[in-house]
């Protein structure tokens, strides 16, 4: 059971626009999401996060965008840069529930930016 | 600030045998979380301590899976007997109390023949 789902499983983009990542789940009780950026053998780097309570949030280059009643949530890079190139994890949890901090990944998305 | 630090980096083994990993979290972390990501799939749940305590392990796959946190500072997680399904990369995470972004170490990849 897929409780959270990238379906993307690879995008790729020319240096310079923008990137968006998709992330879907069907649990109704997550409340808090989180994108991790991950290298090859090195371990998950967090990057941006979003309360349910906001429909953006904004760090530099890079925006998540929350849609609670599509359970559908995104993240924009502009503009998207050759060291960006990584796997792109979603993952979310319910924040403050009987499971604090456990955290329900997707199956990630390699993003490619080329030069 | 030292990061999550996970030991060893790799480790194979056979079937049968058995492995401990160990994490060292964040300083004052009083969370601390062990993952596993298996054949390039979705990273999933294993088990959470705070502190010392586990307060939820309803991700552990089966007994042969024992994670402690005595003292509530570094974790080990031993399995024992390895199976081959159990090959993958286990990561620990931390985070502070009351706060849901959770810091990765680096993974152990673990390769049972």
């Amino acid at each position: 059971d897929q409780q959270v789902k990238q379906n993307s499983p690879s995008l790729s983009v020319q240096e310079g626009r923008i990137s968006i990542l998709n992330c879907d789940y069907t649990n109704s009780m997550f409340d808090y999401f989180l994108w991790y950026k991950k290298y090859p053998a090195e371990g998950p780097t967090f990057l941006i996060s979003i309360s349910s309570i906001k429909d953006k949030n904004e760090d530099g280059r890079f925006t998540v965008f929350l849609n609670k009643s599509a359970k559908h949530l995104s993240l924009h890079i502009v503009p998207s840069q050759p060291g960006d190139s990584a796997v792109y994890f979603c993952a979310a949890t319910e924040a403050g529930g009987t499971s604090y901090g456990k955290l329900t990944f997707g199956q990630g998305t390699i993003l490619t930016v080329h030069p | 600030e030292a990061g999550v630090t996970q030991f060893p980096s790799h480790s194979v083994i056979e079937k049968g045998q058995t492995v401990t990993l160990r994490c060292d979290p964040i300083s004052g972390h009083d969370n601390l979380y062990w993952y596993r990501r298996v054949m390039g799939k979705e990273i999933k749940f294993l088990l959470h301590f705070v502190k010392e305590s586990k307060q939820d392990e309803s991700g552990m796959p089966n007994n042969r899976f024992l994670a402690e946190r005595t003292g509530g500072t570094y974790s080990t997680l031993k399995v024992q007997p390895a199976e081959l399904e159990d090959s993958g990369v286990y990561f620990c995470a931390s985070s502070q109390v009351n706060t849901d972004t959770q810091y990765f170490g680096p993974g152990t990849r673990l390769t049972v023949l």
